[in-house]
């Protein structure tokens, strides 16, 4: 069964720290895997990852996809109250995208 | 501008009532979603639309429908609401063009008394 998992769960950091969140899939046929960010309802883009394209920066944040090890890492650096937000991570596989659960993250003034 | 909209952002209704979340985009995409999602819980794709007339459902088992007679509304009607519906509903869309990035809505954050 196909499956995507996220940790932490949870993250409470300190602004201006820096964060590395976690995503690792077992998906058959793997096309991309995406980052969103959710701050009160609804996901915004953050970035698609692909087999062309395996790393992706927008200021402060960035990640990296390791299809060897069927994961990929979401680092925010110099962390900002505004980051606080659950980040969710999804997987494409052949017609669907499966979802993780999210990272809740909380940084403190 | 482009976007996405849904109403109500939040509905109160008691058992057995019918309702209908509205779901509208301006971006001209084909394909369309609609999601459930619960507090800390993985989005769950409850149904789905390449375009006109064309519907599917999605993983999750539900018990609302959905029509699609227009490339820009893509309603989504449950006939009786039940306690168990209460969560939160997010409708997208996305440019099969372009991949799997999908853009949101508000959501509806649905309570069943």
């Amino acid at each position: 069964e196909d499956k995507v998992v996220q940790s932490p769960l949870s993250l409470v950091v300190h602004e201006g720290d820096t964060v590395t969140l976690n995503c690792s899939y077992e998906v058959t046929n793997f096309r991309s895997l995406l980052w969103y960010k959710q701050e009160k309802k609804a996901p915004t883009f953050l970035f698609m990852l692909t087999s062309s394209g395996i790393e992706k920066k927008s200021g402060r944040l960035s990640s990296i996809l390791d299809k060897k090890e069927l994961s990929s890492i979401l680092n925010i650096t110099a962390t900002q109250t505004g980051d606080s937000a659950i980040y969710l991570c999804a997987v494409a596989s052949n017609y669907q995208l499966i979802w993780g659960a999210g990272t809740k993250l909380i940084i403190k003034p | 501008e482009a976007d996405i909209y849904q109403t109500p952002r939040y509905l109160v209704i008691g058992t057995g009532k019918k309702i209908t979340l509205e779901c509208s985009q301006t971006m001209g995409h084909d394909k369309m979603y609609w999601y459930q999602q619960d507090p800390g819980m993985e989005l769950h794709l409850i149904h789905y639309s390449y375009g006109v007339n064309s519907t599917e459902k999605g993983d999750l088992s539900s018990e609302s429908t959905v029509s699609r007679i227009r490339t820009e509304h893509f309603p989504l009607t449950l006939e009786s609401a039940r306690p168990s519906h209460t969560s939160q509903y997010l409708c997208a869309s996305s440019d099969p063009q372009v991949g799997e990035k999908l853009f949101f809505g508000s959501g509806t954050q649905l309570s069943v008394l």
